[in-house]
């Protein structure tokens, strides 16, 4: 069965610094998904890519996927308090709309002003 | 994209009792999914809820247990029963609107069960 690995596992930035995310799959990855989680909440959906080497941002949050398909990275520029939170990354392993998804353990990000 | 209202947000039960946890949406969907996610994990899949067939269930989650409607192709129910203490989770709903790639989840339902 796949299985993601994310890293690392808790974060503690200052405001304004860069970090990144990474989330590393066992098997090849047919859709990797980014999701947000604030404490006890739902999930907030970020970005999904699909094709080997495509890259995405929205605002200050940029993923990308790399050639292989089997590794994925989360890069946030000049964070801020708003951006605290577990992200989870999530993935599509039978390539098939209508699957469920399988989920690393999630990175947990604080943000110190 | 998806609205999902999912009801209760949270609840705290007594050990043996009974909870269904409801998962509305605005809009027709396929595939429903019910995930828990227990106290610093990650989400475990449930089961698929498909309208019009029963359940199908992963290994380790069983109909007695975690009994699913799924009535139409907007609202499904998850039961939590004779709940124990192990069975204080996030329970979170999540849909995949047609002709979309994306999973779009609920807010979640806290349970503690003492």
């Amino acid at each position: 069965s796949q299985e993601l690995e994310q890293s690392p596992q808790s974060l503690i930035v200052q405001e304004g610094k860069n970090l990144t995310i990474n989330c590393t799959s066992s098997k090849t990855l047919y859709g990797l998904y980014w999701y947000k989680q604030k404490y006890g909440e739902g999930l907030i959906f970020l970005m999904m890519l699909q094709k080997g080497g495509e890259e995405k941002s929205h605002e200050k949050i940029t993923a990308k996927l790399d050639e292989k398909k089997q590794q994925s990275s989360l890069h946030i520029t000049a964070s801020q308090p708003s951006h605290a939170g577990i992200y989870l990354c999530g993935a599509d392993s039978y390539g098939q709309a209508g699957t469920a998804l399988i989920f690393g353990k999630g990175t947990t990000l604080s943000v110190s002003s | 994209s998806a609205v999902i209202s999912q009801k209760p947000s949270r609840d705290i039960c007594q050990r043996g009792t009974s909870l269904t946890i409801q998962c509305q949406v605005d809009s027709q969907v396929t595939m429903m999914f019910w995930y828990r996610q227990q106290p610093g994990q990650s989400l475990t899949l449930i089961a698929t809820a498909n309208q019009g067939s029963e359940a199908t269930y992963e290994s380790g989650f069983v109909i007695d247990k975690f009994p699913i409607s799924r009535p139409n192709l907007t609202f499904s129910t998850l039961t939590v029963s004779n709940m124990s203490p192990e069975d204080s989770s996030i329970y979170l709903c999540s849909v995949e609107p047609l002709a979309k790639n994306i999973q779009y989840f609920g807010a979640g339902t806290r349970l503690s069960v003492l």
